[in-house]
């Protein structure tokens, strides 16, 4: 494809809803990481796939927040119960794979704006 | 703890003027680091990284390891390199490269 691609690119819904982010990587990248920008800040990691799996979920703020690429290819993001506090620019960024320079510059979507309110 | 570290939040310069965007570091290991830059109404992109050591856009940073800073130079700014300009650094791993990012600083190029 083009380039990694989001959607939505824009999400409001109430608090205490449930929601889903979808992110679609570059064709044949094996890492796809998840980020969250919030306002006036960089970007913070929160999850990190290889391939199907999740090798490091460190990031991710509690419980609510979830994450499966089932395939090893699309993305879902999935927060319950959300929380004013949510609210952010999440993006998402796939690189060919791990390792040395390379295969591993991260290319970023344009991210999914959420807002609770 | 992985920091990185960008003190201003906005510089501004006139066209032609040399810029200097400013970060700093923390980290106890080898860190890889990177310069990304965000341009109005679009996606985060890479500008460069420490070890390819080359010029993008007239743009180059050095890493130093003794100040553990990787300021992001140019000598005569433009107007076109207005945007957001976010350091970053991960650790160079076949695990994942998890990237910590600054909290950037604007670039405003005065005409």
């Amino acid at each position: 494809g083009a380039g990694v691609s989001q959607t939505p690119s824009n999400k409001v819904t109430e608090k205490g809803k449930y929601v889903e982010l979808r992110c679609d990587p570059i064709s044949g990248h094996t890492a796809l990481y998840w980020y969250r920008q919030s306002l006036g800040q960089g970007p913070e990691f929160l999850i990190y796939f290889q391939g199907t799996g999740a090798a490091d979920d460190s990031g991710l703020p509690n419980d609510r927040f979830f994450a499966v690429r089932p395939e090893g290819s699309v993305s879902t993001l999935k927060i319950q119960r959300t929380e004013r506090g949510d609210s952010a620019v999440y993006l998402c960024a796939s690189s060919l794979r791990p390792g040395l320079a390379g295969t591993n510059e991260q290319f970023f979507g344009p991210g999914t704006r959420l807002t609770v309110l | 703890a992985q920091r990185v570290t960008q003190p201003e939040k906005l510089l501004s310069v006139f066209k032609g003027a040399p810029v200097e965007l400013k970060c700093n570091y923390s980290y106890s290991g080898s860190p890889e680091l990177f310069w990304y830059v965000q341009y109005s109404r679009q996606r985060l992109q890479l500008l460069l990284r420490h070890i390819s050591r080359e010029s993008i856009k007239g743009f180059t940073a050095d890493l130093n390891k003794g100040e553990t800073s990787f300021h992001l130079k140019k000598p005569f700014a433009q107007e076109e390199d207005s945007a957001m300009y976010y350091c970053a650094l991960s650790q160079v791993s076949e695990y994942g490269n998890k990237l910590v990012f600054g909290a950037g600083t604007i670039l405003r190029v005065k005409s």
